[in-house]
């Protein structure tokens, strides 16, 4: 089974500019995550998708948006981008949402190093 | 609120030596615990994890864990250390009340030395 795929795997941009991350799941995995990883903040969860349905949310401010697909890909978008932003962001799939994926670990991508110039 | 400590930032040992990285949590219901382990320029890879029942879990390359509930800790041992396993490692809980989030550690680099 392919692993989980995340496009672009490099990006730099500008402040102020926007940009949108993709995210391919292991066949059959229905549920998303996105995850913002920096030297300083380490891990962080942003938000979760599940059946084209943010099902949770991390402490993020509105410029970080997603979606899901009928097909379960995901995107990810930031908008008026900050040099605060750079990072590598890291999506997962898993196969279920809710209480009863708890206990199922998630799957990750190589992710997609972001660079805000 | 859930959190995760992984007290060391580095952990050094010399290959066949066996190795432990440190992980202690706290959440307001039962755990859910999770060892991944990261390589330069790759994303996290799975390794184990607790949900219930023995308190030492096996999982790939030969890690292992002991869940403590006394003493909230979830250590990442291996009896004999390679090369190879020198990398990132995190240690992740989630909270059976709480979502499907998993929350990180900061993570503890191991360099292991022929």
């Amino acid at each position: 089974k392919a692993g989980v795929t995340q496009t672009p795997r490099y990006l730099i941009k500008t402040r102020g500019q926007q940009v949108t991350l993709s995210c391919s799941p292991i066949s059959g995995h229905r549920s998303v995550s996105w995850y913002q990883q920096t030297p300083g903040q380490g891990l962080q969860f942003l938000f979760e998708y599940f059946s084209e349905t943010q099902r949770n949310k991390g402490n993020f401010p509105g410029r970080f948006s997603g979606r899901q697909f009928s097909n379960s890909r995901s995107e990810m978008n930031v908008s008026t981008l900050e040099l605060g932003d750079s990072a590598l962001y890291l999506c997962a799939s898993s196969l279920t949402s809710g209480a009863e994926s708890s206990y199922n670990e998630q799957f990750f991508g190589p992710g997609t190093r972001l660079t805000v110039l | 609120a859930q959190s995760v400590a992984q007290p060391e930032d580095q952990v050094n040992v010399a290959e066949g030596n066996p190795l432990t990285v440190k992980c202690t949590y706290s959440v307001s219901g039962n755990p859910y615990l999770f060892w991944y382990v990261q390589y330069p320029n790759r994303g996290l890879q799975f390794l184990l994890k607790y949900i219930t029942g023995d308190n030492l879990v096996k999982g790939s390359y030969g890690f292992e864990a002991e869940f403590n509930k006394s003493q909230t800790s979830f250590h990442l041992k291996k009896p004999s250390a390679l090369v190879s396993d020198s990398a990132l490692y995190f240690c992740a809980v989630r909270d059976d009340q709480a979502g499907t989030a998993l929350i990180f550690g900061k993570g503890t680099t191991l360099s292991v030395s022929s």
